[in-house]
């Protein structure tokens, strides 16, 4: 069974310091994997997407890295700031049949 | 503005009365999806629409009905709702499945008693 697991389940950061979310799956093979943010209470936005021949991608103050061959990805968070305070979801789609597979998240709290 | 809409955002119901949340998208997209969240489990996928008329099953698909009569929208049926379908759901669209960004909606907090 295809899973997309996330580390850790949630954590607290200062303002103004960084992070690091982590992402294992075991899909494969996988056409792409996307990095999502959720506000409370509203639907899931899009980050990044990288396909299996990226290793980095960046959007901001948010980085994506990914190892294709030990099937990690993690997503790091540069200088928080409170309007970072979201959960971030790991997805993974399959390359043959595009099914999505979701982590079930990270939640970030950043305190001033 | 390209958006995904529904509605309603928040339904108490009883248990067994039919209800509709509807989904609609501007974007003109082919592939539409709902999710259920819950707790520790992460987005579930309940059905999904390649295009007009064409609708499968995702991973938890038992007490819910859609349809796909046009493009743009996508309503989610629940024909008897029950205590365990009391969640947070999710419409979404993207160009075609898996190789472009989906785009969420709002969500519909759902409680069934």
């Amino acid at each position: 069974k295809n899973q997309v697991e996330q580390s850790p389940q949630s954590l607290i950061i200062l303002e103004g310091k960084n992070c690091t979310l982590q992402c294992n799956y075991t899909v494969s093979p996988f056409s792409n994997l996307r990095w999502y943010k959720q506000d409370t209470g509203r639907g899931p936005v899009s980050l990044t997407i990288m396909t299996f021949s990226e290793n980095t991608k960046s959007n901001g103050r948010y980085t994506a890295t990914l190892d294709a061959d030990t099937k990690q990805s993690s997503l790091h968070i540069t200088a928080s700031q409170l309007s970072d305070s979201a959960s971030y979801i790991c997805v993974v789609i399959h390359r043959d049949d595009y099914k999505l597979s979701f982590g079930a998240g990270t939640t970030v709290t950043v305190r001033a | 503005e390209a958006q995904v809409t529904q509605n309603p955002r928040y339904l108490i119901t009883v248990t067994g009365k039919k209800l509709t949340v509807t989904c609609s998208q501007n974007m003109n997209h082919e592939y539409m999806s709902w999710y259920r969240q819950d707790p520790g489990l992460g987005l579930r996928q309940i059905y999904y629409s390649m295009n007009v008329e064409v609708t499968d099953k995702g991973d938890v698909p038992e007490g819910y009905k859609v349809s796909r009569k046009e493009k743009r929208n996508f309503p989610l049926i629940l024909e008897s709702p029950s205590p365990n379908q009391t969640s947070l759901y999710f419409c979404a669209s993207s160009l075609y499945r898996g190789g472009e960004t989906q785009y969420f909606g709002p969500g519909t907090r759902l409680l069934v008693l």
